[in-house]
């Protein structure tokens, strides 16, 4: 079976730093992405890892371990507007086809 | 440009009404995907397009079509209604690059249906 494990909830406080980690089994593995979901809204395109190693993106970053189908992202420097859903989704293959996990609610308390 | 936009946002139907929702996309993007979102659950694909004309099986297509008549276009349809498919619907898209989808998708609004 295909299967994306992550925490369903992680409190932080504002200027603190938070992990959200994402672990994967999949017949097929191209990537992984991080999406980012407001309540109500539509989801977001934050980071994609292809290769082991860490990608950084202003305050976001993102680490990928294929060898231990393991990932993460990494908010840092944390605001009141990041409080929202974050998904990690594997792409398993040419054509971008997403297999989403089931999302991790990240609330920010002043 | 208005990126994705999805018709309509909301929606009631009974069990056994059938209906068709609309994406379009201004971005000249090859690449079309409808998800659908329940509660606690992450996205799951119904059915994607690689390019006008072409559609393909997702993860959870059973009791759905689709159609891409149009490179902007790509339409869902419910023949036949049930409980099961309330729900909110997204639809996506990605642009290709050397023959590659690009890692982004670029989501609308969501349709939120309920069927009764």
């Amino acid at each position: 079976g295909q299967s994306l494990e992550q925490p369903s909830e992680v409190t932080a406080v504002e200027g603190a730093i938070v992990q959200i980690n994402c672990t994967y089994q999949t017949s097929g593995f191209y990537g992984l992405s991080w999406y980012q979901q407001h309540d109500g809204g539509a989801p977001t395109f934050l980071s994609y890892n292809a290769l082991d190693g860490l990608e950084e993106t202003g305050r976001f970053s993102s680490f990928l371990s294929r060898s231990d189908s393991y990932g993460y992202l990494l908010l840092q420097e944390l605001q009141m507007k990041d409080s929202a859903s974050y998904f990690c989704a594997v792409r398993t293959g040419g054509y971008n086809k997403l297999i989403f996990g089931a999302g991790t609610r990240l609330a920010v308390h002043p | 440009n208005a990126g994705v936009t999805q018709t309509p946002k909301f929606r009631v139907l009974k069990t056994g009404q059938s209906m068709t929702l609309l994406c379009a996309q201004d971005m000249n993007h090859e690449y079309m995907y409808w998800y659908r979102q329940d509660p606690g659950m992450g996205l799951r694909l119904i059915h994607y397009s690689v390019g006008e004309g072409t559609t393909a099986k997702g993860e959870v297509p059973d009791g759905y079509n689709v159609s891409r008549l149009k490179k902007q276009n790509f339409l869902l349809g419910l023949e036949s209604a049930a409980p099961s498919q309330t729900s909110v619907y997204f639809c996506a898209s990605s642009y290709s690059r050397a023959g590659v989808a690009h890692n982004e998708q670029f989501f609308g609004p969501g349709t939120r249906l309920t069927v009764l």
